[in-house]
Protein backbone atom coordinates (compact mmCIF):
# COMPACT_ATOMS: atom_id res chain seq x y z
CA UNK A 1 0.00 0.00 0.00
CA UNK A 2 0.77 3.69 -0.20
CA UNK A 3 3.65 5.39 2.33
CA UNK A 4 2.92 8.41 4.05
CA UNK A 5 4.73 10.47 6.15
CA UNK A 6 4.22 13.74 8.19
CA UNK A 7 6.26 16.13 9.57
CA UNK A 8 7.58 17.44 12.07
CA UNK A 9 6.26 14.23 14.02
CA UNK A 10 5.74 17.13 17.00
CA UNK A 11 5.72 20.49 17.76
CA UNK A 12 5.45 22.81 20.47
CA UNK A 13 4.70 26.69 19.96
CA UNK A 14 3.92 29.51 21.66
CA UNK A 15 -0.19 30.42 21.76
CA UNK A 16 -0.48 33.19 19.27
CA UNK A 17 1.84 31.23 16.11
CA UNK A 18 1.33 29.64 13.50
CA UNK A 19 2.48 25.75 12.49
CA UNK A 20 2.35 23.87 9.22
CA UNK A 21 2.29 20.04 9.16
CA UNK A 22 3.21 18.73 6.08
CA UNK A 23 2.17 15.54 4.41
CA UNK A 24 3.35 14.04 1.84
CA UNK A 25 2.90 10.45 -0.63
CA UNK A 26 6.31 8.56 -1.01
CA UNK A 27 4.95 6.71 -3.31
CA UNK A 28 2.08 7.34 -4.78
CA UNK A 29 0.62 10.52 -6.97
CA UNK A 30 -2.19 11.22 -4.71
CA UNK A 31 -4.63 13.45 -6.13
CA UNK A 32 -6.68 13.53 -2.69
CA UNK A 33 -5.49 13.60 0.70
CA UNK A 34 -7.53 13.74 4.23
CA UNK A 35 -6.71 15.78 7.19
CA UNK A 36 -7.55 14.15 10.74
CA UNK A 37 -7.87 15.65 14.27
CA UNK A 38 -7.75 13.08 17.17
CA UNK A 39 -8.25 13.95 20.67
CA UNK A 40 -6.81 11.66 23.70
CA UNK A 41 -8.91 8.43 23.55
CA UNK A 42 -11.06 9.64 21.04
CA UNK A 43 -11.80 8.85 17.34
CA UNK A 44 -10.21 10.88 14.61
CA UNK A 45 -12.75 13.39 13.10
CA UNK A 46 -12.44 14.09 9.60
CA UNK A 47 -11.39 17.68 9.41
CA UNK A 48 -11.00 18.66 5.49
CA UNK A 49 -10.10 16.77 2.07
CA UNK A 50 -7.53 17.96 0.31
CA UNK A 51 -7.83 18.25 -3.41
CA UNK A 52 -4.63 18.80 -5.49
CA UNK A 53 -4.47 21.97 -7.31
CA UNK A 54 -7.90 23.15 -5.93
CA UNK A 55 -9.62 24.39 -2.67
CA UNK A 56 -9.67 22.28 0.00
CA UNK A 57 -13.36 20.84 1.43
CA UNK A 58 -14.25 21.44 4.68
CA UNK A 59 -15.98 19.62 7.13
CA UNK A 60 -19.15 21.12 9.18
CA UNK A 61 -17.67 23.43 11.79
CA UNK A 62 -13.96 23.34 11.28
CA UNK A 63 -12.75 27.09 10.78
CA UNK A 64 -11.00 27.44 7.23
CA UNK A 65 -9.43 30.47 7.57
CA UNK A 66 -7.92 28.83 10.93
CA UNK A 67 -7.36 25.63 9.19
CA UNK A 68 -5.06 26.41 5.94
CA UNK A 69 -4.92 23.86 3.54
CA UNK A 70 -2.60 23.44 0.60
CA UNK A 71 -2.33 20.82 -2.32
CA UNK A 72 0.02 22.27 -3.90
CA UNK A 73 1.39 18.99 -5.94
CA UNK A 74 0.83 15.39 -5.92
CA UNK A 75 3.18 14.48 -3.63
CA UNK A 76 2.53 17.20 -0.81
CA UNK A 77 -0.16 18.44 1.47
CA UNK A 78 0.10 21.24 3.91
CA UNK A 79 -1.95 22.24 7.11
CA UNK A 80 -1.65 25.20 8.55
CA UNK A 81 -2.49 25.93 11.88
CA UNK A 82 -2.87 29.92 12.38
CA UNK A 83 -2.62 31.49 15.43
CA UNK A 84 -2.70 28.51 17.58
CA UNK A 85 -4.04 28.55 21.03
CA UNK A 86 -3.82 25.65 23.25
CA UNK A 87 -7.37 24.52 22.08
CA UNK A 88 -5.72 23.15 19.03
CA UNK A 89 -3.10 21.16 20.87
CA UNK A 90 -4.43 17.83 19.06
CA UNK A 91 -3.08 14.93 16.91
CA UNK A 92 -3.40 15.75 13.28
CA UNK A 93 -3.18 12.89 10.57
CA UNK A 94 -3.27 12.86 7.02
CA UNK A 95 -4.08 9.93 5.02
CA UNK A 96 -4.27 9.58 1.29
CA UNK A 97 -6.23 7.75 -1.49
CA UNK A 98 -5.38 4.57 -3.14
CA UNK A 99 -7.78 2.34 -5.47
CA UNK A 100 -10.88 4.09 -5.87
CA UNK A 101 -13.13 1.17 -5.87
CA UNK A 102 -11.97 -0.15 -2.42
CA UNK A 103 -12.19 3.49 -1.39
CA UNK A 104 -8.93 2.28 1.35
CA UNK A 105 -7.21 5.74 2.80
CA UNK A 106 -3.11 5.00 3.76
CA UNK A 107 -2.36 6.90 6.64
CA UNK A 108 0.52 9.29 7.88
CA UNK A 109 2.05 8.44 11.55
CA UNK A 110 0.37 11.80 12.97
CA UNK A 111 1.62 15.20 14.38
CA UNK A 112 1.60 15.75 17.46
CA UNK A 113 0.31 19.48 18.22
CA UNK A 114 1.26 20.98 21.82
CA UNK A 115 0.23 24.88 22.34
CA UNK A 116 1.35 26.46 25.00
CA UNK B 1 -26.33 10.01 8.22
CA UNK B 2 -23.71 7.40 8.40
CA UNK B 3 -22.24 6.10 12.01
CA UNK B 4 -20.08 3.81 13.82
CA UNK B 5 -20.62 2.27 17.31
CA UNK B 6 -17.90 -0.09 18.80
CA UNK B 7 -18.09 -1.63 22.34
CA UNK B 8 -16.33 0.72 24.70
CA UNK B 9 -13.10 -0.22 26.23
CA UNK B 10 -10.31 -0.47 27.82
CA UNK B 11 -10.94 -4.60 26.93
CA UNK B 12 -8.56 -6.41 29.28
CA UNK B 13 -7.35 -10.32 28.29
CA UNK B 14 -5.10 -12.86 29.14
CA UNK B 15 -2.43 -13.57 26.47
CA UNK B 16 -4.72 -16.92 24.00
CA UNK B 17 -7.78 -15.56 25.05
CA UNK B 18 -10.10 -15.16 22.45
CA UNK B 19 -10.88 -11.73 21.41
CA UNK B 20 -14.25 -9.98 20.13
CA UNK B 21 -14.71 -6.29 19.65
CA UNK B 22 -18.04 -5.58 18.56
CA UNK B 23 -18.94 -3.30 15.65
CA UNK B 24 -22.48 -2.34 14.28
CA UNK B 25 -22.86 0.49 11.63
CA UNK B 26 -25.65 2.90 9.92
CA UNK B 27 -25.13 4.22 6.38
CA UNK B 28 -27.43 5.05 3.78
CA UNK B 29 -25.49 3.34 0.81
CA UNK B 30 -22.96 0.70 0.10
CA UNK B 31 -20.60 1.20 2.47
CA UNK B 32 -17.52 -1.08 2.78
CA UNK B 33 -15.75 -1.65 6.02
CA UNK B 34 -12.60 -1.58 7.79
CA UNK B 35 -10.93 -2.33 10.97
CA UNK B 36 -8.06 -0.27 11.78
CA UNK B 37 -5.25 -0.63 14.02
CA UNK B 38 -3.10 2.09 16.01
CA UNK B 39 0.00 0.99 17.93
CA UNK B 40 1.32 3.13 21.12
CA UNK B 41 2.66 6.21 19.43
CA UNK B 42 2.03 5.53 15.91
CA UNK B 43 -0.28 6.33 13.54
CA UNK B 44 -3.35 3.75 12.40
CA UNK B 45 -2.68 1.07 9.98
CA UNK B 46 -5.38 -1.19 8.13
CA UNK B 47 -5.80 -4.19 9.90
CA UNK B 48 -8.29 -5.86 7.56
CA UNK B 49 -11.64 -4.51 4.80
CA UNK B 50 -14.46 -6.38 3.17
CA UNK B 51 -16.31 -4.61 0.42
CA UNK B 52 -19.64 -6.17 0.53
CA UNK B 53 -22.16 -8.24 2.33
CA UNK B 54 -21.19 -11.55 3.33
CA UNK B 55 -17.54 -10.61 2.63
CA UNK B 56 -14.66 -12.02 5.44
CA UNK B 57 -12.19 -9.94 5.68
CA UNK B 58 -8.94 -11.37 7.73
CA UNK B 59 -5.33 -10.85 8.78
CA UNK B 60 -3.00 -11.73 11.33
CA UNK B 61 -5.07 -13.75 12.61
CA UNK B 62 -8.03 -11.27 12.89
CA UNK B 63 -11.10 -11.76 11.25
CA UNK B 64 -14.54 -10.07 10.82
CA UNK B 65 -17.79 -10.41 8.86
CA UNK B 66 -19.33 -8.36 6.85
CA UNK B 67 -23.18 -8.54 8.04
CA UNK B 68 -25.20 -6.84 5.90
CA UNK B 69 -28.53 -8.07 7.97
CA UNK B 70 -27.46 -7.37 11.60
CA UNK B 71 -25.11 -4.30 10.04
CA UNK B 72 -22.38 -5.69 11.96
CA UNK B 73 -18.74 -6.32 11.37
CA UNK B 74 -17.48 -7.32 14.76
CA UNK B 75 -13.73 -8.35 15.36
CA UNK B 76 -12.34 -11.36 16.74
CA UNK B 77 -9.39 -13.39 16.86
CA UNK B 78 -8.50 -16.99 18.15
CA UNK B 79 -5.69 -16.31 20.69
CA UNK B 80 -4.22 -12.63 21.49
CA UNK B 81 -0.56 -11.93 22.42
CA UNK B 82 0.35 -9.17 24.36
CA UNK B 83 1.66 -7.42 21.21
CA UNK B 84 -1.67 -7.40 20.07
CA UNK B 85 -2.60 -4.53 22.53
CA UNK B 86 -3.81 -1.07 20.51
CA UNK B 87 -6.26 1.02 20.07
CA UNK B 88 -8.72 -1.15 17.31
CA UNK B 89 -11.05 1.53 15.29
CA UNK B 90 -14.03 0.20 12.99
CA UNK B 91 -14.74 2.39 10.43
CA UNK B 92 -16.91 2.87 7.00
CA UNK B 93 -16.48 4.27 4.09
CA UNK B 94 -20.03 4.95 2.30
CA UNK B 95 -19.01 4.57 -1.99
CA UNK B 96 -23.72 6.15 -1.90
CA UNK B 97 -25.50 5.28 -4.53
CA UNK B 98 -23.35 6.58 -7.21
CA UNK B 99 -20.40 4.51 -6.11
CA UNK B 100 -18.38 7.70 -5.70
CA UNK B 101 -17.28 8.78 -2.76
CA UNK B 102 -14.32 8.05 -0.01
CA UNK B 103 -14.81 10.01 3.38
CA UNK B 104 -14.12 7.64 6.18
CA UNK B 105 -16.60 7.07 9.27
CA UNK B 106 -15.06 6.25 12.30
CA UNK B 107 -16.14 4.65 15.53
CA UNK B 108 -14.69 5.62 18.65
CA UNK B 109 -11.74 2.91 18.90
CA UNK B 110 -11.61 0.32 21.64
CA UNK B 111 -8.20 0.01 23.59
CA UNK B 112 -7.26 -3.41 23.98
CA UNK B 113 -4.81 -4.56 26.57
CA UNK B 114 -3.45 -8.07 26.84
CA UNK B 115 -1.12 -9.18 29.55
CA UNK B 116 1.02 -11.78 30.60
Amino acid sequence: GAVVSQHPSWVICKSGTSVKIECRSLDFQATTMFWYRQFPKQSLMLMATSNEGSKATYEQGVEKDKFLINHASLTLSTLTVTSAHPEDSSFYICSNREGASYNEQFFGPGTRLTVL
Amino acid sequence: GDSVTQMEGPVTLSEEAFLTINCTYTATGYPSLFWYVQYPGEGLQLLLKATKADDKGSNKGFEATYRKETTSFHLEKGSVQVSDSAVYFCALSDRGLTGGGNKLTFGTGTQLKVEL
